[in-house]
């Protein structure tokens, strides 16, 4: 159990165009997800967290208008890179957390390399 | 400030010793404390947590953590290392979040272990 998805898990855009990603929990409802950075060989960034049906919470440093998330349901979440450039290239993480007996852990995805070329 | 150590950028161990990855903490009252373990172009994988009771944490794979709380510390261990523990592994520590909720993770900045036939 408490599997979660990414998709996609590679892709590659042109400087200027947008991307999303999607995160899914598979067989729980996800009440707070959250979207994370790594950069080679680095730990991971948490860039912000969502809860279902509410505007996500940004980290200190990550712009809202440029890394659009939302949580419109308990099993998706999208992030969307917004006129992506190549300093946006990264590994992107998200997991994925419910209330009740897997209150304190988080569940990853696999993950989502994006290349801005 | 709310923080988590890991000392070692790379841990070398043969094959059949045991293994120790350390990871010390800092965070404001009682501490949850997560390992996660990340292939590459993978995302993470839980293998234990420590949230109360026994010190000593049983996990997947083998391993087991113990939680010492005068030297604030979480170490990762297995008796008997296998060349396919070979990984990077993230110690993380469970702190509120700004917006007050619950589980907001910060990591360490992971270790790599490398296991020599």
């Amino acid at each position: 159990g408490a599997v979660v998805s990414q998709h996609p898990s590679r892709v590659i855009c042109k400087s200027g165009t947008s991307v999303k990603i999607e995160c899914r929990s598979l067989d729980f409802q996800a009440t707070t997800m959250f979207w994370y950075r790594q950069f080679p060989k680095k730990s991971l960034m948490l860039m912000a967290t969502s809860n279902e049906g509410s505007k996500a919470t940004y980290e200190q440093g990550v712009e809202k208008d440029k890394f659009l998330i939302n949580h419109a349901s308990l099993t998706l979440s999208t992030l969307t890179v917004t006129s992506a450039h190549p300093e946006d290239s990264s590994f992107y993480i998200c997991s994925a957390s419910s209330t009740g007996f897997m209150a304190y852990e988080q569940y990853f995805g696999p993950g989502t390399r994006l290349t801005v070329t | 400030a709310q923080s988590v150590a890991q000392p070692e950028d790379q841990v070398n161990v043969a094959e059949g010793n045991p293994l120790t990855v350390k990871c010390t903490y800092s965070v404001s009252g009682n501490p949850y404390l997560f390992w996660y373990v990340q292939y590459p172009n993978r995302g993470l994988q839980f293998l234990l947590k420590y949230i109360t009771g026994d010190n000593l944490v049983k996990g997947s794979y083998g391993f087991e953590a113990e939680f010492n709380k005068s030297q604030t510390s979480f170490h990762l261990k297995k008796p008997s290392a296998l060349v396919s523990d070979s990984a990077l592994y993230f110690c993380a520590v469970r702190v509120p979040t700004f917006s007050g909720g619950y589980n907001k993770l910060i990591f360490g900045a992971g270790t790599r272990l490398a296991v020599h036939p």
